[in-house]
């Protein structure tokens, strides 16, 4: 079964820095999804990639999607405390209403 | 308006209960699943429902029982509370096409806490 691995699981940053945060499935993606969570809320949906090599953006965070649709990176791009909570991507598959989320990285934004 | 909302917001009850929670969209979507987050924020789906039939039932105890009475309605049930019960359970729609993506809408979660 299809797994997705993300890294790194925590990264705590200054404000003002700039970071990256990878999805790495076992099985090529066909679709990628990237959601934060705040605590005590739901998951937020950011960004959807479905092309090899598309990258899309919103306001400061930047998503791609490598070549072979293996991998993923969310890049936030000065960051603000405002950026910090749990990522988390997720996949599906075509078909199948199956969705799988990655292990989530949790960033904190130090003032 | 909320498109996913879900209630209680928390739960907190003593082994061997039954309690439901309760989840509502107001988009329109025809799929809607239920998600169980454990304490390292992991989130593994339960079950889903498309057009009121399930689909996925990812070998969740039988204690667990959803029940969609519509579209617009996902429902869990949770007899026999056990401790290892105790997570938030988040609630999500989307809409499905052929050949289409959709983005999973959320909703707030309900913590259960079992003590």
């Amino acid at each position: 079964s299809q797994e997705l691995e993300q890294s790194p699981q925590s990264l705590i940053v200054q404000e003002g820095k700039n970071l990256t945060i990878n999805c790495t499935s076992s099985k090529t993606l066909y679709g990628l999804y990237w959601y934060k969570q705040k605590y005590g809320e739901g998951l937020i949906f950011l960004m959807m990639l479905q092309k090899g090599g598309e990258e899309k953006s919103h306001e400061k965070i930047t998503a791609k999607l490598d070549e072979k649709k293996q991998q993923s990176s969310l890049h936030i791009t000065a960051s603000q405390p405002s950026h910090a909570g749990i990522y988390l991507c997720g996949a599906d598959k075509p078909g199948t209403y199956k969705y799988i989320f990655g292990t989530g990285t949790r960033l904190k934004v130090l003032a | 308006d909320t498109a996913v909302s879900q209630t209680p917001k928390y739960l907190v009850t003593q082994m061997g209960n039954d309690k439901s929670i309760k989840c509502e969209q107001n988009l329109g979507h025809d799929t809607m699943y239920w998600y169980k987050q454990d304490s390292k924020k992991f989130l593994k789906i339960m079950f889903s429902y498309n057009n009121k039939e399930l689909i996925i039932n990812e070998t969740v105890p039988n204690r667990f029982s959803p029940k969609s009475p519509d579209k617009a309605h996902l429902n869990l049930h949770i007899n026999s509370l056990e401790l290892g019960d105790s997570a938030v359970y988040f609630c999500a729609s989307s809409q499905t096409g052929t050949g289409g993506h959709s983005p999973l809408h959320f909703g707030n979660g309900t913590r259960l806490t079992v003590t």
